[in-house]
């Protein structure tokens, strides 16, 4: 099938800097991707959805200036999470495909000290 | 807009019993339904989905789910536990022609010896 890759697997950074993760569909052109966010032992909440060329389209309550997300190729959407702080720890999660299957990457932890 | 209810956030079986986990889904139009599983630290991955024709569908570890429209239901079962099936559980639900998909809260399989 289809694979996502997603890196870094791990960061743990100070707060106030800024982190940028990369999707990456490596076998086939993802005009749409999705980003998400997993709190621990809670379900994946849609933060933005990604569109190659154009901006992305944030979830109700996901602050778009905080969360910065650039599609630039069919291949690769980044997410930068900027001015990180202790709360933005969390699990990110991507996912590119279809209606009918969606490919997830194999996710981000963030640690904000 | 779509949406899922996982019923039980923690379900504990012993090894060698039925699965059941419970999935119920909201959709204005016919939907496209997912089961993925989650393991510690990781990505999600695809057990089954139902998009078209047949309603009982067999998925990846023995299991499988069916899908009852009059229900609007998609409930998982395995007929015996194993050990290593012990991780979290996702529904979801994506709508025709749109790309965003909708998870449920999750339910954790813990499987007793």
């Amino acid at each position: 099938g289809a694979v996502v890759s997603q890196h870094p697997s791990r960061v743990i950074c100070k707060s106030g800097t800024s982190v940028k993760i990369e999707c990456r569909s490596l076998d086939f052109q993802a005009t749409t991707m999705f980003w998400y966010r997993q709190f621990p032992k809670q379900s994946l909440m849609l933060m933005a959805t990604s569109n190659e060329g154009s901006k992305a389209t944030y979830e109700q309550g996901v602050e778009k200036d905080k969360f910065l997300i650039n599609h630039a190729s069919l291949t690769l959407s980044t997410l930068t999470v900027t001015s990180a702080h202790p709360e933005d720890s969390s699990f990110y999660i991507c996912s590119a495909g279809s209606t009918t299957e969606a490919f997830f990457g194999q996710g981000t932890r963030l640690t904000v000290v | 807009a779509q949406s899922v209810t996982q019923l039980g956030s923690h379900v504990s079986v012993s090894e060698g019993a039925l699965v059941l986990l419970r999935c119920n889904y909201s959709s204005s139009v016919p939907p496209y339904l997912f089961w993925y599983v989650q393991y510690p630290n990781q990505g999600l991955q695809l057990l089954l989905k139902y998009t078209t024709g047949a309603t009982l569908v067999k998925g990846i570890n023995g299991f499988e789910a069916e899908f009852k429209k009059s229900e609007t239901s998609f409930h998982l079962t395995k007929p015996s536990a194993h050990m290593s099936d012990a991780a979290e559980y996702f529904c979801a639900v994506s709508e025709r022609n749109n790309n965003d998909m909708r998870f449920g809260a999750g339910t954790r399989l813990t499987v007793k010896p």
